[in-house]
């Protein structure tokens, strides 16, 4: 079966620092691979969808940005985090063939800039 | 773009008494309508969903109703227990990839 990781589950970090959050898929191959941010009590936001390595998509013009170096993993980065980065951030993932719409969402990355 | 939308924004239920949620679209192409359960500090997970091709859906206690026609589609949890409180999102897709998610519905089963 498919099992979706994020990392780290929580990060406190300063305004002006950098930003790495991982996420990774075992058990297919080639997913469409998603990053959303979700502000607290609010809906889901995406930011990024990549369907294939060093492909990525960009939904909102922000300061992060993403990247998928592996088949089975997406890597959102900021280079200097603004207070209003601060969020739940999901990554997830949808089957490359087939039912590409059906999404699979990871545990999450609770994120607090301050 | 799509755009979906859901209400109510809050729901209190007693305990075993049924639940529904309706949500509304705008994009006649989209063909997939998809649930997801959040509990708190966790990621949502699908409960249920359904196609265009298919007018009604069961799982257990949770059902899919969908009204092309209408462009809406409601979400039923019948018999409801304390575990159902979470909030719960709709969203809808034209197979490209991208789901358009509802605001989500905050449902409270008092016990």
């Amino acid at each position: 079966s498919q099992t979706i990781h994020q990392w780290p589950a929580t990060l406190v970090q300063p305004v002006g620092s950098p930003l790495s959050l991982e996420c990774t898929v075992e058990g297919t191959s080639n997913p469409n691979l998603y990053w959303y941010r979700q502000a607290a009590g609010r809906g889901l936001q995406l930011l990024f969808y990549s369907v294939g390595i060093g492909q990525i998509s960009s939904e909102v013009p922000q300061n992060l940005s993403a990247s998928r170096p592996q088949d089975r993993q997406f890597i959102l980065s900021s280079k200097k985090l603004l207070l209003s980065d601060s969020g739940f951030y999901l990554c997830a993932w949808s089957p490359g063939q087939g039912n590409a719409d059906t999404q699979y969402f990871g545990p999450g990355t609770r994120l607090t800039v301050l | 773009g799509e755009n979906v939308e859901q209400h109510p924004s809050t729901l209190s239920v007693q305990e075993g008494d049924s639940a529904v949620i309706k949500c509304t679209y705008s994009d006649s192409a989209s063909n997939y309508f998809p649930w997801y359960k959040q509990e708190l500090g966790k990621g949502p997970q699908l409960i249920i969903d359904i196609r265009s091709n298919v007018g009604e859906k069961k799982d257990q206690r949770i059902a899919v109703t969908l009204n092309k026609t209408a462009k809406h589609f409601s979400l039923h949890i019948t018999e409801t227990q304390p575990e159902d409180s979470a909030v719960y999102f709709c969203a809808a897709s034209r197979n490209d990839y991208k789901l358009s998610f509802g605001a989500g519905t905050t449902v409270t089963v008092r016990a």
